[in-house]
């Protein structure tokens, strides 16, 4: 099994709501990772869990707060969002921290109106 | 101040033919890794091809190849045989290993359209 699943696909979300991205893999990776990406730009990294720990916060605000329940799933809980934070939201598993060789998953398109 | 520069926003090809796409990388650390990805108009990002600052040989993996010239600090893409299904985004990504930890960066991306 050499795949990252993201749920949901879409998301429409209003500012004053509260919603999760869930991200699940079953390779066996000890690193996991979220990513922001707008339209036509690269991926901007986010977060970097090792080893279930938070290794890597790129100063992301905190309306976005990641969480490793355990090493095969990654959530990303969104609250009070604002419109700009609409962006395809991409996460990735490695097989540990120093291994570049991030899978990614098919991402959640989150619109914030 | 950029780590990855890629330099060409969009690039066109013939089908079966081979395109090259740049991509020059900027770090003092002596270990780090350079990625290709791929991310067709779906968004998924597609892991192409690695190569380690310290391997001898450049990478390949099927009709892609990495021409890596340390020295120059380049690592560009090679597609050959292009084929209508390659066209998509290309990003050029490189792990750094810094005395505080591994940091990711990504290029601008390359837009590739391939013309039967």
């Amino acid at each position: 099994d050499t795949e990252v699943t993201q749920t949901p696909k879409h998301l429409v979300m209003g500012m004053t709501n509260k919603k999760s991205l869930k991200c699940e893999q079953h390779m066996g990776h000890r690193a996991m990772y979220w990513y922001k990406q707008k339209a036509k730009k690269p991926p901007e990294l986010m977060f970097v869990y090792s080893y279930e720990k938070l290794s890597i916060n790129e100063s992301v605000p905190s309306r976005f707060s990641p969480e490793c329940p355990n090493s095969s799933l990654l959530n990303l809980h969104l609250h009070a969002l604002q419109p700009e934070d609409s962006a395809l939201y991409l996460c990735a598993s490695s097989q540990d921290f120093a291994s570049g060789k991030q899978y990614f998953g098919p991402g959640t398109r989150l619109t914030v109106t | 101040a950029q780590k990855i520069t890629q330099t060409q926003p969009g690039m066109f090809v013939q089908e079966k033919e081979a395109v090259t796409l740049d991509c020059t990388y900027d770090t003092s650390d002596p270990s780090y890794g350079l990625f290709w990805y791929k991310q067709p108009s779906s968004g998924e990002m597609i892991f192409l091809i690695y190569q380690g600052s310290y391997d001898q040989q450049n990478a390949t993996e099927g009709r892609y190849s990495l021409n890596f010239q340390k020295a120059r600090k380049s690592a560009n893409l090679v597609i050959s045989a292009s084929q209508l299904g390659d066209s998509a985004m290309y990003f050029c990504a490189m792990r750094a290993d810094t005395t505080t930890g591994n940091q990711f960066y990504f290029g601008t991306g390359t837009s590739l359209t391939v013309i039967p």
